[in-house]
């Protein structure tokens, strides 16, 4: 059984540019967040989708967006890419969590580095 | 609001000696607490959890972890640390809204060093 999978596993943009960034769900799995996490810092979380809809948003600006397909895999787009937007971006997957909290489970992330 | 505060940014022990990172949380309801251990370059991977029950709780690796509601506390332990422990550790908090959506409140983590 595959785990949470990130793709690409490392990429070098340049300021002002877009880049997408994608993530596949733990089999069975139907919502995803995503969360920025820079340098020396912890995570931070970004939004989550579920059911193809961005559900809850941290404290990110709008240059950040994401999509969820009907498969539950999931994008996560930055556009006019920023020195700070250097980071690890993680991915999570969980079941829909109703009325109990059900664990988030990682993938290994993908290191974005803007020049 | 929501938050985590890791007091210790770096700890450095002996291998063998025992280990205790500290992780103080605020938040409203009965919290959903968390510890994770991240190595260099890597994901985040779960030690242990506590969502209800027995406030001490086992995790992975021998690792513990205690859930005092009184002092807003989840420290993680482990009586004798191997090299092989050293890395980041992160405490988070897990928030479950109502619509049935969850997040995670990470604090700033705590790289652990351990000395041969």
């Amino acid at each position: 059984d595959a785990g949470v999978t990130q793709s690409p596993t490392h990429l070098i943009k340049t300021r002002g540019q877009q880049v997408t960034l994608r993530c596949s769900p733990k089999s069975g799995h139907d919502t995803v967040s995503w969360y920025q996490q820079a340098l020396g810092q912890g995570p931070q979380f970004i939004f989550q989708y579920y059911e193809e809809e961005e559900r809850q948003r941290g404290n990110f600006p709008d240059r950040f967006s994401g999509h969820q397909f009907p498969n539950y895999s999931s994008e996560l787009n930055v556009n006019a890419l920023l020195l700070g937007d250097s980071a690890l971006y993680l991915c999570a997957s969980s079941l829909s969590a109703g009325r109990s909290y059900n664990e988030q489970f990682f993938g290994p992330g993908t290191r974005l580095t803007v020049l | 609001a929501q938050s985590v505060t890791q007091p210790d940014i770096h700890i450095t022990v002996s291998e063998g000696a025992s280990l205790e990172l500290r992780c103080n949380y605020s938040y409203g309801a009965t919290p959903y607490l968390f510890w994770y251990v991240q190595s260099p370059g890597q994901g985040l991977q779960l030690l242990l959890k506590y969502f209800s029950g027995d406030t001490l709780v086992q995790g992975i690796k021998g690792f513990e972890a205690e859930f005092k509601r009184s002092q807003s506390s989840f420290n993680l332990r482990k009586p004798s640390v191997h090299w092989s422990d050293a890395a980041e550790y992160f405490c988070a908090v897990g928030s479950l809204f109502s619509g049935g959506y969850n997040k995670l409140i990470f604090g700033a983590g705590t790289r652990l060093a351990v000395h041969p």
